[in-house]
């Protein structure tokens, strides 16, 4: 099957401070890329989509100046996390699926921790 | 409203076990619903995707069923292995704009006990 890579698969960082991260479709475009998060014991929640070339739509409750999403490319995809504060410790999840295909592929997930 | 219901929430079986996950829906329209692995603190892996007119699909020991007359689906596992101990995601995907928008369940958290 077709493989996301996100990267990293955890990040520890200050609050306040910005955190990037990357998710890449390796043998595939991927003209359509979601981002979600998973809180423990819970379901994924998509908190927004993007497609190459145009700006994501957020999910209602998603702050769009905090939760910033670049699909620059049909292989990348980036969620910068900004001015996190502990709150924002989440797993964070890509998934990217081609032009009017049925299958969504996942990245393997990003463990952010604020302190 | 669009919803996913998994059971149980929980379960633990012995090694070689097999077992039964479900998997309500309520989402609609409906245009196929998929099963995922997701090992702790890794992404959803693929199991089975079934489209409206899929009645079962297999994929080694999961097999998965589907009724879209009642919304109802399940997953059986035959011949549980340590290896399966992981949550088992259910996701449906409507018909109602061209992305085809996906519903996830909670999850049905597995221990499989040696």
């Amino acid at each position: 099957g077709a493989v996301v890579s996100q990267h990293p698969s955890w990040v520890i960082c200050k609050s306040g401070t910005s955190v990037k991260i990357e998710c890449r479709s390796l043998d595939f475009q991927a003209t359509t890329m979601f981002w979600y998060r998973q809180f423990p014991k819970q379901s994924l929640m998509l908190m927004a989509t993007s497609n190459e070339g145009s700006k994501a739509t957020y999910e209602q409750g998603v702050e769009k100046d905090k939760f910033l999403i670049n699909h620059a490319s049909l292989t990348l995809s980036t969620l910068t996390v900004t001015s996190a504060h502990p709150e924002d410790s989440s797993f964070y999840i890509c998934s990217a699926r081609v032009r009017g295909g049925f299958e969504a592929f996942f990245g393997q997930g990003t463990r952010l921790t604020v302190v | 409203k669009n919803q996913v219901e998994q059971s149980p929430q929980s379960l633990i079986i012995l090694e070689g076990k097999n077992c039964t996950l479900q998997c309500n829906y309520t989402v609609s329209p409906f245009s196929n619903l998929r099963w995922y692995k997701q090992d702790t603190g890794r992404g959803p892996v693929s199991l089975t995707i079934m489209t409206f007119s899929e009645n079962t699909k297999s994929n080694g020991r999961y097999t998965a069923t589907l009724d879209a007359d009642t919304k109802q689906s399940s997953l059986h596992i035959t011949a549980s292995q340590l290896s399966d101990s992981a949550s088992y995601i259910c996701v449906v995907s409507d018909r109602g704009s061209t992305l085809g928008r996906l519903y996830f369940g909670r999850g049905t958290q597995l221990t499989v006990w040696p």
